[in-house]
């Protein structure tokens, strides 16, 4: 069974600091996919990331892919407000590409 | 367009009530999917649609009943609820089965559950 950990679960930083998230998987993978959740809202699609050393740049947030150590991260540059969000990794096992098992999130609270 | 629309937006109802969340894209996305999420949680998969087929299905009790009609329609069909069913109901669609380059689920805004 995939296990999809996410580490910290709950995170308060604040405006203009660095941080990483990260996201360990338990069995080998396809792909793996990070998405925000604003409160009460659905999810959006950050990142997709498709192999081992994969890197992806989106504004302050940049993914990684680790497939060796089964590592993902979410690194925040100088975070701002508008940041706050959850944000869950999610691994496809490989071979059945569609189901996605999500990790347990992680909720990000940028303070001024 | 990337838009997953899905109605209605909050739904009450009786364990002994019959009722139907609908999804819809038209992106020309050939998988969708059904989610459940308890909050603060992340999302479960419950379903699998693909190319109007049930691919997948995660073992959900019965009383939860999908429906493909169409390629851009996905319907949920709710019957005998319990108040444990009360979560988020997601919908997402992608392009095939995520077998391709970067292709990615979007999501719907979801339907609120609530069971009396």
């Amino acid at each position: 069974e995939l296990k999809v950990e996410q580490n910290p679960l709950f995170l308060s930083m604040q405006e203009g600091k660095n941080y990483t998230i990260y996201c360990n998987y338990s069995t080998t993978s396809d792909r793996l996919y990070w998405y925000r959740q604003d409160p009460g809202k659905s999810l959006e699609s950050l990142f997709v990331l498709l192999s081992n050393g994969a890197v992806k740049q989106e504004g302050r947030l940049m993914a990684s892919l680790d497939t060796k150590a089964r590592l993902s991260t979410l690194h925040i540059t100088a975070a701002v407000h508008d940041l706050s969000a959850t944000y869950f990794c999610a691994v496809a096992l490989t071979g059945t590409a569609s189901k996605l098992t999500f990790g347990t999130g992680t909720r990000l609270q940028v303070t001024l | 367009d990337t838009e997953v629309t899905q109605t209605p937006k909050h739904l009450v109802m009786g364990m002994t009530n019959k009722k139907s969340l609908k999804c819809e894209q038209h992106m020309g996305h050939r998988a969708m999917y059904w989610y459940k999420q308890k909050a603060k949680k992340p999302p479960e998969l419950m379903f699998v649609y693909s190319y109007e087929k049930l691919s997948i299905n995660e073992s959900v009790p019965s009383r939860f009943s999908p429906e493909c009609p169409n390629s851009s329609l996905l319907n949920l069909h709710l019957h005998a609820l319990q108040p444990e069913d009360s979560a988020l109901y997601l919908c997402a669609s992608s392009q095939v089965l995520l077998t391709s380059g970067t292709d990615t689920q979007y999501f719907g805004p979801g339907t609120r559950l609530t069971v009396l």
